[in-house]
């Protein structure tokens, strides 16, 4: 079964990194491309970032331009999300996602989430 | 970049109702498919339900269904049941970034 799992939230102070993960398991990871989607304690979903099944392609939500770098290794089926100079605007529960556009397939699987608390 | 207004931001409804959600989109998209709509309930990561934007997701109730081109999207549910209360998105993949509408949280009356 479709298996998304983000871990390495936690705590971090103003102006400081963290570096999420998203482990997939049970389907080809090569031939999705993935996504960081995040959502604020009571607010909406906003979308991160995506980056193409095989990293010719990033994009990045306006929010995080230039701060946050999408990645991901094939090899070990892993997504990653290396956040940098963190506000506290960033708090948020992150999740992944997938997608294969030549399918019409868009966000069928989330991960259940990891919770981002950027506070001094 | 598309902005997704999304409306209304709330409502309450009664089991049975039929209940229309719509988002409008603040450019026009080249391909009607390019929406999703996405159920949440509290504490729980987002599902989805249509997309593209009138395609049900296998095991979805058929009481969900989508329609819309151009700038208006609607989601409508034909007959409330208790396990649809829940807070709706919709997003666009027309082009990146991709946005998502605010949502509608639907409650019940």
């Amino acid at each position: 079964q479709v298996q998304l799992v983000e871990s390495g939230g936690g705590v971090v102070q103003p102006g400081r990194s963290l570096r999420l993960s998203c482990a997939a398991s049970g389907f080809t990871f090569s031939d999705y491309g993935m996504h960081w989607v995040r959502q604020a304690p009571g607010k909406g979903l906003e979308w991160v970032a995506v980056i193409w099944y095989d990293g010719s392609h990033i994009n990045y939500g306006d929010s995080v331009k230039g701060r946050f770098t999408i990645s991901r290794d094939n090899s070990k089926n892993t997504l990653y999300l290396q956040m940098s100079s963190l506000r506290t605007e960033d708090t948020a529960v992150y999740y992944c996602a997938r997608d294969r556009p030549n399918y019409n397939v868009y966000f069928d699987y989330w991960g259940l989430g990891t919770l981002v608390t950027v506070s001094s | 970049d598309i902005q997704m207004t999304q409306s209304p931001s709330s409502l309450s409804a009664s089991v049975g109702d039929r209940v229309t959600i719509t988002c409008r989109a603040s450019q026009g998209f080249r391909n009607k498919d390019n929406l999703g709509w996405y159920q949440q309930k509290p504490g729980k990561a987002p599902k989805r339900l249509i997309s593209p934007a009138s395609s049900l997701q296998s095991g979805v109730p058929s009481r969900f269904s989508g329609s819309g081109s151009g700038t208006e999207f609607t989601l409508t549910i034909s007959s409330l049941q208790p396990e649809d209360f829940a807070t709706y998105y919709c997003l666009q993949h027309e082009s990146y970034p991709w946005t998502f509408g605010q949502g509608t949280k639907v409650e019940i009356k």
